[in-house]
């Protein structure tokens, strides 16, 4: 059974600093993985999407790096903001061949982030 | 439309009563799912439809709950004789099928609150 999971649970920085978020997960048959972005009371809004053949993505001051054979990826934010505050999550889209067809994302549990201006 | 749409935005029933969730994905969208996130939870998923079937319906958490999808298009999620466990933010992702490695495009989600 795959289990993500997302190291810290929660981060408080200073405004400007860069940071880095951790993901891992179990079972490395994944199609993609993917970072979310959640504010508090509201869905979730895609950030990056890493496909299983490729090792990063880049969008902005975001940075996603994906480590398949061991199971890990990160989601590097630099010279971050006091909007960046919310919580991280990170997914990974399961393989269908080898995971009974089962089509569906398995979040991690999140990292609340917050950044101090 | 452009985005992943549910309505209502929020839901407050009473105990016992019967509540419909609704879930307008993106046009053209066939892969649809539906996740629960509790207070302090990570998302639990639900049900995933691919058209208009359910092949995977592993994560409704009691016969209480069902879900439908028609035309390829819209979905409902239904939940019979609503208990206090059943309230936490109920939402709706849509994507093209994952084997084409493409994003899922979350909705901003149902509050639903059973008093």
């Amino acid at each position: 059974k795959q289990e993500v999971t997302q190291i810290p649970a929660a981060l408080s920085v200073p405004e400007g600093e860069n940071l880095v978020l951790n993901c891992s997960f179990t079972d490395s048959a994944i199609y993609n993985l993917q970072w979310f972005r959640q504010d508090p009371g509201k869905g979730l809004t895609s950030l990056l999407l890493i496909q299983s053949s490729q090792r990063e993505q880049t969008s902005g001051r975001l940075n996603a790096s994906l480590d398949k054979s061991s199971g890990r990826s990160t989601l590097y934010i630099a010279a971050s903001q006091p909007g960046d505050s919310a919580t991280y999550l990170c997914a990974v889209s399961l393989n269908l061949t080898t995971q009974g067809g089962s089509e569906k994302l398995v979040f991690g549990k999140g990292t609340k982030l917050t950044v101090n201006p | 439309g452009a985005g992943v749409s549910q309505s209502p935005s929020n839901k407050v029933t009473e105990k016992g009563k019967d509540v419909e969730l609704r879930c307008d994905p993106i046009s053209g969208h066939t892969a649809l799912y539906w996740y629960r996130q509790s207070l302090g939870q990570g998302l639990e998923f639900l049900i995933y439809f691919q058209g208009n079937s359910a092949p995977d319906k592993s994560g409704l958490p009691s016969d209480r709950f069902s879900a439908e999808r028609t035309g390829g298009s819209v979905s409902t999620l239904t939940i019979q004789r609503t208990q206090q466990e059943d309230s936490a933010v109920y939402l709706c992702a849509s994507s093209f099928p994952p084997y084409m490695n493409t994003e899922a495009f979350f909705g901003q989600g149902t509050r639903l609150t059973v008093v």
